[in-house]
């Protein structure tokens, strides 16, 4: 089982700020994926990499940017927070098909 | 372009019965299709997974099927607790370089 942490795991910051939320993932696997959840509701997929230097967006149009330069760090960065941000991020990484979650950031722009 | 769909999108069960999660994908050339489960403010967990060559998965309570003619999974969960209260999610994987596409969930409430 793949082991995937996310940080912080909760925060709240104020409109405009910069903030990179972290994802690391010790299996060695080459596709991680950056996932928005609002509570109750479905999954979107805003970012997905399938190895170092290479990024793709998803399906939901997004204002924040990520980058991979190494296999295990895929993190996520919002240059200027605003509330309609607030929500959950889910990071993920798989292989053969096989889809591991970390546990999430909770985060609230005020 | 895949599509996941899971019947009900809620379920409210008492507690010991078994019960059955249906899932649909319109694409059958599907690689994987996996199920989740999702507890309230909480990242995914990985229940069963059922390669494109297998019919079913087990573990423990959980039984997953698979019926790629008909675009069919269902997960079955024998004598339900209370501590199965969660949102379900199923999601399938075609074969080549492209993410995993989920339904929505459905939402089980088991009652004691």
């Amino acid at each position: 089982e793949a082991d995937i942490y996310q940080t912080p795991r909760y925060l709240v910051i104020g409109t405009g700020k910069k903030i990179t939320l972290e994802c690391s993932q010790t299996m060695g696997h080459d596709k991680m994926y950056w996932y928005q959840q609002d509570p109750g509701m479905e999954l979107h997929l805003i970012h997905y990499s399938y190895g170092v230097n290479s990024t793709e967006k998803g399906d939901l149009s997004s204002e924040s940017t990520v980058s991979r330069i190494r296999t295990e760090h895929f993190p996520l960065t919002l240059e200027s927070a605003r509330p309609s941000h607030t929500s959950q991020y889910l990071c993920a990484s798989s292989e053969f098909g096989e889809q591991f979650f970390g546990p999430g950031t909770r985060l609230t722009v005020l | 372009k895949q599509e996941v769909t899971q019947i009900p999108a809620a379920l409210s069960v008492p507690e010991g019965e078994n019960l059955v999660l249906n899932c649909s994908f319109t694409d059958s050339a599907i690689y994987n299709l996996q199920w989740f489960r999702q507890d309230p403010g909480k990242g995914l967990t990985s229940l069963l997974l059922i390669q494109s060559s297998q019919r079913e998965q087990t573990s423990g309570r959980l039984n997953a099927s698979l019926d790629k003619s008909s675009g069919r999974s269902t997960l079955y969960i024998a004598a339900s607790q209370p501590g199965d209260s969660a949102t379900y999610l199923c999601a399938a994987i075609n074969s080549g370089n492209t993410p995993l596409v989920f339904g929505k969930g459905t939402r089980l409430s088991v009652i004691a």
